[in-house]
């Protein structure tokens, strides 16, 4: 079954430092593309970063990096020097292709961060 | 600037009605979806279609129905079958293809409520 496990439901850091929020995944697509979401007070999601199941890099972007090891099927966001506003709600996410050219997100439950001053 | 309206943001229904949440889409995008979230976990998947006249279940269709007469459009009505139907609602369109990020955005989201 196609599936994303985020095993963390809340996590605290103290600003200024990094954290790594957990995120593994099950399919058995070759194909598959996977995404991380902020998700603030408001309800808005906010697409953080991108790693393609070929990707044979990690995904950069700014102070958010994903650590993506294919093998073991994780694909952890690491943020870099937190910030007060991150304190939101992140989604780990992963995008299957099937035939057609149909396409659909599924997401996984979710980790709370609270950024501590 | 292109992008996803959903409206209402705030909506109430009564008992027995059906309601329809309205997503509209600027982007050009093949493929919108609506998903439903409840309060401290993720996003479940409604309904998708990929192209117009053309709509899938997605894993908690039960209750809910859709239509796509236009490519910009893509409707969600939540009928009175749906026992359970207060949520966070929120829409999504994407393009179509392999290999590419398909460019997700997401709507503001309706917050429905039972009263």
């Amino acid at each position: 079954a196609q599936k994303i496990t985020q095993t963390q439901p809340g996590m605290f850091v103290q600003e200024k430092e990094a954290v790594t929020l957990d995120c593994t995944y099950d399919t058995s697509d070759q194909s598959y593309g996977l995404f991380w979401y902020k998700q603030p007070s408001s309800g808005e999601m906010i697409f953080l970063i991108y790693q393609g199941s070929y990707d044979e890099q990690n995904a950069t972007e700014g102070r958010y990096s994903l650590n993506f090891q294919k093998a073991r099927k994780s694909a952890n966001l690491v943020i870099s020097a937190s910030q007060l506003g991150d304190s939101a709600m992140y989604f780990c996410a992963m995008s299957l292709w099937f035939s057609g050219g149909y396409n659909k997100l599924i997401f996984g439950a979710g980790t709370r961060l609270a950024v501590h001053p | 600037d292109g992008g996803i309206t959903q409206s209402p943001k705030y909506l109430f229904r009564k008992e027995g009605q059906n309601v329809t949440l309205s997503c509209e889409q600027n982007l050009n995008h093949d493929a919108m979806y609506w998903y439903r979230q409840d309060p401290g976990q993720g996003l479940r998947l409604i309904y998708y279609s990929q192209i117009v006249n053309d709509f899938q279940k997605g894993d908690i269709a039960e209750g809910y129905s859709v239509s796509r007469e236009k490519k910009e459009s893509f409707p969600l009505t939540v009928t009175s079958a749906q026992k359970n139907p207060t949520a966070f609602y929120l829409c999504a369109s994407s393009t179509t293809g392999q290999r590419t990020n398909y460019g997700y955005t997401f709507g503001s989201g309706t917050r429905l409520t039972v009263v």
